[in-house]
């Protein structure tokens, strides 16, 4: 069975410093693995997804991601957050099964950026 | 290229009504998912559409039906609406070949009175 655990349900950083957001999954096959993001009272926006090339992924915005099978992680990086990176973002686990493609959601990560 | 689009924004609705929920995905996308965001549940798979018809469904009630068109836009459709209802409700659409990323929309906001 497929999952994934993020870490923390909220994280704090100050502006212009790095951003973590820690992603963990479970699968049985090699996973597809994304990460979105959601703004409020908006839908999920795909950063970045990774789909068994490079294991370090860039995606939009100035995110990227590195999947480390050892460690069965997916964690999203930032150098340096800015304050409109402010909303709510999932990790999310992808698995294909005769053309259904079922997504496994993680339960969020709010992060919250002070000036 | 224009996105995955729903309408309308917001719906009010009261209890036992029916709610009809639009939905038009990116062009040459074939496949539309539909998702409930109920606020503390996260997201929760409601049903899938391909070629027009519906291909698998999530843990929800028969009243929550819907179709897909031959321009393979959707509607859903939600019956009998209960309080547990109201969340925001979202579409995706993707191509079926391969594991590839589903596109989202903005959600039409259900609300229950």
């Amino acid at each position: 069975a497929q999952s994934v655990t993020q870490l923390d349900s909220h994280v704090s950083v100050s502006e212009g410093t790095p951003v973590l957001l820690r992603c963990n999954y479970s699968s049985s096959y090699s996973p597809s693995l994304f990460w979105y993001v959601q703004h409020p009272n908006k839908g999920l926006q795909l950063l970045l997804k990774y789909t068994s090339a490079a294991t370090l992924v860039k995606g939009i915005n100035g995110f990227e991601a590195e999947f480390k099978k050892s460690e069965t992680s997916f964690h999203l990086t930032k150098p340096s957050a800015h304050m409109s990176d402010a909303a709510e973002y999932f990790c999310v686990v992808s698995v294909m099964n005769t053309g259904f493609q079922k997504l496994v959601f993680g339960t969020g990560t709010r992060l919250l950026v002070s000036p | 290229e224009a996105g995955v689009t729903q309408s309308p924004t917001h719906l009010i609705k009261t209890r036992g009504q029916q709610a009809t929920l639009r939905c038009s995905p990116i062009s040459g996308h074939t496949s539309v998912y539909w998702y409930q965001q109920a606020l503390g549940l996260g997201l929760q798979f409601l049903l899938w559409y391909d070629e027009g018809e519906e291909r698998n469904r999530g843990n929800f009630p028969p009243r929550f039906s819907g179709r897909q068109f031959p321009n393979y836009s959707s509607e859903l459709n939600v019956n009998a609406l209960e309080l547990e209802d109201s969340a925001l409700y979202l579409c995706a659409s993707c191509i079926r070949q391969g594991n590839q990323p589903q596109h989202f929309g903005d959600g039409t906001r259900l609300s229950i009175l």
